[in-house]
């Protein structure tokens, strides 16, 4: 079965240091990726996708993710942390593979960014 | 452009009460989706639609109906509410690869 796991519950951070965001999966055919963000009392906004092509995505907000098909990772990433990405972040995957099928999410990861 | 629209925002519910949850996109996205976002658990899709006419139950679907007569709209009805429908819900549309979501309901049955 398709799934999406994202080891941490939360991330801090302080301001200035880079951060991850851990994500693996776990799909038959040609992964789909995406990172979404959900600021408090909001909905989901988009972030990134990977679909094909270089593995290092870049996407909005100076987050950047890169795909590791032999880890089945794709970890969001960004250099330099801001007290504004503090937010619920989601990793998730195309059900079917391909552009095919639901989204499958993973639980979510809360980042903390302290000043 | 508005992308996806939820109403109402909130809603308290008493326990055997019915109601529907709105969802319109002006996109012209065939896929349109909802979800339910619980603490601790991500998001998990009730229903869905791959275009008017055509649903299908995702990985929660029991307590909840949809109907798709137009591409715009694909409303949610809950038909006897219950505690446990107490959550976040997010309607979703989509053109190939990324969803938009909508701003969400929450809603709570006491």
């Amino acid at each position: 079965a398709q799934s999406v796991a994202q080891p941490e519950d939360q991330v801090n951070v302080a301001e200035g240091n880079p951060l991850t965001v851990k994500c693996t999966y776990s799909v038959s055919g040609n992964p789909y990726l995406f990172w979404y963000v959900q600021y408090p009392n909001r909905g989901l906004q988009f972030l990134l996708k990977y679909i094909t092509g270089d593995n290092l995505v870049k996407g909005s907000y100076g987050f950047e993710a890169e795909f590791n098909k032999s880890q089945t990772s794709f970890h969001l990433k960004k250099p330099s942390a801001l007290v504004s990405d503090s937010a619920l972040y989601f990793c998730a995957v195309r059900e079917l593979g391909g552009s095919q099928g639901n989204l499958i999410f993973g639980k979510g990861t809360k980042l903390s960014v302290k000043p | 452009n508005a992308g996806v629209t939820q109403t109402p925002k909130f809603q308290v519910l008493k326990t055997g009460q019915s109601m529907t949850l709105q969802c319109a996109q002006d996109m012209n996205h065939e896929y349109m989706s909802w979800y339910r976002q619980d603490p601790g658990m991500g998001l998990r899709l009730i229903h869905y639609s791959v275009g008017a006419g055509i649903t299908d139950q995702g990985e929660v679907p029991n307590g909840y109906n949809v109907s798709r007569s137009t591409t715009e709209d694909f409303p949610l009805r809950l038909l006897s509410a219950a505690p446990s429908q107490t959550s976040v819900y997010f309607c979703a549309s989509s053109y190939k690869t990324g969803e938009t979501f909508g701003s969400g309901t929450r809603l709570t049955v006491v």
